[in-house]
């Protein structure tokens, strides 16, 4: 099955700086990868997602790039704020077919320091 | 006012009783999940179901039931079975099919339940 790491676990970074998540998977067949933000006793809320027919993605702030000949994405936040504070998640998946659930990364507790 | 509603929002669970959570969605959507969440462990897929009267084992089943008689609703029971309980439990729900390809499998989530036990 698929295997998503995720670094760093933790990650501290001064409001105004930018702040970068990278995760890689393991399962070539995978073609969808979202990220996820998840504020303190909330249910996680999905921020931006890209597919495996481009390369990069971006809302605002928030911006996604997909390596897939390496395996790789990353979640790139630009002048962060404190309201950017909380536990990112990235993730995989195949659409391919049926809707068999998501694989997650373990997730990184952004802090944004003032 | 769209969205998927877990219920109760904090949970206690005695020594040897089932317990129910409850996961309801009203965005029409075909597919519903659930998931344990622990500290420093991510997500973890407990079980799913595409489709009404139909479910699947996700990696972490064991001491978990579902059912899923309608299309809106996805209970999840934490029976006696499972022997370490306490964990923070998310349901989410996708559309399958649709006109909008793009917005097919993608995963909305709920508020979550916090179970514990006493």
């Amino acid at each position: 099955g698929e295997n998503v790491e995720q670094h760093p676990s933790t990650l501290s970074v001064q409001e105004g700086d930018s702040a970068v998540i990278k995760c890689t998977y393991s399962d070539s067949a995978s073609n969808y990868f979202p990220w996820y933000k998840q504020e303190l006793g909330k249910g996680p809320q999905l921020i931006i997602d890209i597919r495996s027919n481009v390369g990069e993605k971006k809302d605002q702030r928030i911006a996604v790039t997909l390596n897939k000949t390496a395996k790789h994405f990353s979640l790139h936040i630009t002048e962060t704020q404190p309201e950017d504070s909380a536990v990112y998640f990235c993730a995989a998946s195949s659409l391919g077919g049926g809707a068999d659930g998501l694989t997650f990364g373990k997730g990184t507790h952004l802090i944004i320091q003032p | 006012d769209g969205g998927i509603t877990q219920s109760p929002k904090y949970l206690f669970r005695k020594e040897g009783q089932n317990v129910t959570l409850s996961c309801e969605q009203n965005l029409n959507h075909d597919a519903m999940y659930w998931y344990r969440q622990d500290p420093g462990q991510g997500l973890r897929l407990i079980y799913y179901s595409q489709i009404v009267n139909d479910f699947q084992k996700g990696d972490i089943a064991e001491g978990y039931s579902v059912s899923r008689e309608k299309k809106e609703s996805f209970p999840l029971t934490v029976t006696s079975a499972q022997k370490n309980p306490t964990a923070f439990y998310l349901c989410a729900s996708s559309a399958t099919s649709g006109i909008h390809a793009l917005a097919k499998n993608i995963q909305y989530f709920g508020a979550g339940t916090r179970l514990s036990v006493l």
